[in-house]
């Protein structure tokens, strides 16, 4: 079925460090949502995006949609341990279907 | 204040013996979903309702129903648990379509072990 990739699987940073983590469709989609889950929680929303190039900044953190609705990523500029947990991107085939990509860790030492 | 709200947070069953996990919301949103996350994988959807409407996943089990009495409450029933469905189930609600912008809302989770 159709598929969010995400990537990278991991990320091990140190405090202070950026983080980039990417997502990529073959098919054009009509938003992309971005989640967090700490370790032992559950995805709480971040931010959604729908239009073609759209750029959205939240504090430290950037969100992109490419130009041909396809791609995505999420940046953190100067990590702090906050930081730590997973970050999904997800978006909507059909109406109500979402697909999760696989999902990025971090990891930040102090 | 909770808006969606899982029950039990944690549930023991034994190997093929009937279980049902329970989500209720206070957002009156008219859809309901069920996810099934296991360790350090991504959320897989189960099904969702969109008000009394049913939409299974086409490699969702028949081993999973959904129910949904009323507008605050949809139930999970696994018929016959195997150890493969240990698991994360989440429960999550959303205004509208997801297609047209609606974000949705997660409940803590119920987790699954199955003896």
């Amino acid at each position: 079925g159709q598929q969010v990739m995400q990537i990278p699987q991991y990320q091990h940073v140190q405090e202070g460090e950026d983080f980039t983590t990417y997502c990529n469709s073959s098919t054009t989609l009509s938003n992309i949502q971005w989640y967090k889950q700490r370790p032992g929680g559950h995805p709480v929303f971040l931010i959604q995006l729908v239009k073609s190039g759209e750029v959205k900044k939240q504090k430290r953190l950037t969100f992109q949609f490419g130009e041909a609705k396809k791609n995505s990523s999420l940046h953190i500029t100067a990590t702090q341990t906050t930081d730590v947990g997973t970050y999904f991107c997800a978006a909507p085939y059909n109406n109500n279907d979402m697909r999760f990509g696989a999902g990025t860790r971090l990891t930040v030492k102090p | 204040d909770a808006m969606v709200i899982q029950n039990p947070r944690y549930q023991v069953t034994q190997f093929g013996k009937p279980v049902t996990l329970s989500c209720s919301q206070t957002l009156n949103h008219n859809v309901m979903y069920w996810y099934q996350q296991k360790s350090s994988q991504a959320p897989k959807l189960l099904f969702h309702y969109y008000d009394k409407d049913f939409n299974n996943e086409a490699d969702t089990p028949d081993n999973f129903q959904s129910r949904r009495p009323n507008t605050s409450f949809c139930f999970l029933d696994i018929r016959s648990p195997g150890l493969g469905d240990a698991a994360m189930y989440l429960c999550a609600t959303s205004r509208d379509s997801l297609a047209r912008g609606d974000e949705q809302y997660f409940g803590p989770g119920t987790r699954l072990t199955v003896t």
